[in-house]
């Protein structure tokens, strides 16, 4: 099946900084890529996701990047804030039977200091 | 809220109780997922629902542990004997069936601690 494998685990920036977190994936069937914020006592939220066909997308302060061949992904987050803190997920959706079966990474604690 | 809803949001049992949770999807999503996930860890897919058919069940989903989708709107998760490694946040996500990709919306999840 697919595996996921994320770095780092831990992420501190000050405020103001760029944050990089990078996740591999390991099936090349893997079409879909969304990317997953976690705050403390709440559920995955998605913040941005991207297809296989396409190498880069970019939402405001949020972008990713996708290297097809290589199996890398990337999530850029540019002039981080405080409420960026929380855990972020990577995550490799493959097409199984009707339904996109979603492979989530280990999770990076990200940590934005004032 | 119109997001995807979960009952209890805590529970404390001690080993060999049954508990039972309950999910309640965003209304027009049709496919309903359960994931399991341990500290430190990503969520881990469980079981999967189409209307009210289940249609794929991960090995994680050991016989101790059923889900139900009735009428193809909320659904349980049972888990029965408990066991200390079922401790952990058992999330639920929902999605609409049409679109390419699917994507998941998450509930606040439950948190689960067996003594």
């Amino acid at each position: 099946g697919e595996n996921v494998e994320q770095h780092p685990s831990t992420l501190s920036v000050q405020e103001g900084d760029s944050a990089v977190i990078k996740c591999t994936y390991s099936d090349s069937a893997s079409n879909y890529f969304p990317w997953y914020k976690q705050e403390l006592g709440k559920g995955p939220q998605l913040i941005i996701d991207i297809r296989s066909n396409v190498g880069e997308k970019k939402d405001q302060r949020i972008a990713v990047t996708l290297n097809k061949t290589a199996k890398h992904f990337s999530l850029h987050i540019t002039e981080t804030q405080p409420e960026d803190s929380a855990v972020y997920f990577c995550a490799a959706s493959i097409r199984s039977g009707g339904y996109q079966k979603v492979t989530f990474g280990t999770g990076t604690k990200l940590q934005v200091i004032p | 809220d119109t997001g995807v809803s979960q009952d209890p949001r805590h529970k404390i049992t001690k080993r060999g109780q049954n508990v039972t949770f309950r999910c309640d999807p965003i209304s027009e999503h049709n496919r309903l997922y359960w994931y399991r996930q341990t500290l430190g860890q990503g969520p881990e897919f469980l079981t999967y629902f189409q209307n009210e058919a289940q249609l794929e069940k991960s090995r994680l989903l050991s016989d101790r542990f059923s889900a139900e989708r009735p009428k193809g709107s909320f659904s349980t998760l049972e888990i029965q004997r408990t066991e200390q490694g079922d401790s952990a946040m058992y999330l639920c996500a929902s999605s609409l069936a049409w679109g390419q990709h699917n994507e998941q919306f998450f509930g606040p999840g439950t948190r689960l601690t067996v003594l």
